[in-house]
């Protein structure tokens, strides 16, 4: 089956400063990669996902490139807010079914 | 809010007793999705409903039973569990069975003694 890798498990940025996660996948069927956000308390939420036919995405402060040949994908989060931090993940898929990374632990100190 | 609510938010139950986790959706959608979430593991995939009909049982122990009565709501029955399932349990919804957005209720936190 898929097996997602996500890197780092913790991230510490100041304020103002960007924030790069980054997942790797097994599957080179896997055409859709979502990133949550999950804040405490509350269940993971999308923020940006990108598709296989797409190399990269932006909204906003959010972007997601995709590397297909290499088979990793990578969220970049630019001038990074106190309210940013969360848990991030990643997920690849090829079904309805997604696979997720263990998570990264992003804290943005002011 | 994202138009999944699930209750109780936090159980506590021993390993004899019997207990459900209950989600509803607001969203219309045709596809329910039980996850369980463990410190430091990835999310795993439970159970997946389709226009209420289960489509995937990904392996899970017989001590839990999902239904799925309605579109609209999802439940997981749970009896005679172990310490080692106490996690946070996700119940998810999306538009259909296809590549998109699931949408997270809060969760249950589940303690088992």
């Amino acid at each position: 089956g898929e097996n997602v890798e996500q890197h780092p498990s913790t991230l510490s940025v100041q304020e103002g400063d960007s924030a790069v996660i980054k997942c790797t996948y097994s599957d080179s069927a896997s055409n859709y990669f979502p990133w949550y956000k999950q804040e405490l308390g509350k269940g993971p939420q999308l923020i940006i996902d990108i598709r296989s036919n797409v190399g990269e995405k932006k909204d906003q402060r959010i972007a997601v490139t995709l590397n297909k040949t290499a088979k990793h994908f990578s969220l970049h989060i630019t001038e990074t807010q106190p309210e940013d931090s969360a848990v991030y993940f990643c997920a690849a898929s090829r079904t309805y079914a997604l696979n997720f990374g263990k998570g990264t632990s992003l804290l943005v100190t002011p | 809010e994202t138009g999944v609510t699930q209750t109780p938010r936090h159980l506590v139950m021993g390993m004899t007793n019997k207990k459900s986790l209950k989600c509803e959706q607001h969203l219309g959608h045709n596809a329910m999705y039980w996850y369980k979430q463990s410190a430091k593991k990835p999310l795993e995939l439970m159970f997946v409903y389709s226009l209420e009909e289960r489509v995937e049982n990904n392996s899970v122990p017989s001590r839990f039973s999902p239904e799925c009565p309605n579109s609209s709501h999802l439940f997981l029955h749970l009896h005679t569990l172990q310490p080692e399932d106490s996690a946070l349990y996700l119940c998810a919804s999306s538009q259909d069975r296809g590549l998109n957005e699931q949408f997270f209720g809060p969760g249950t936190r589940l303690t088992v003694l």
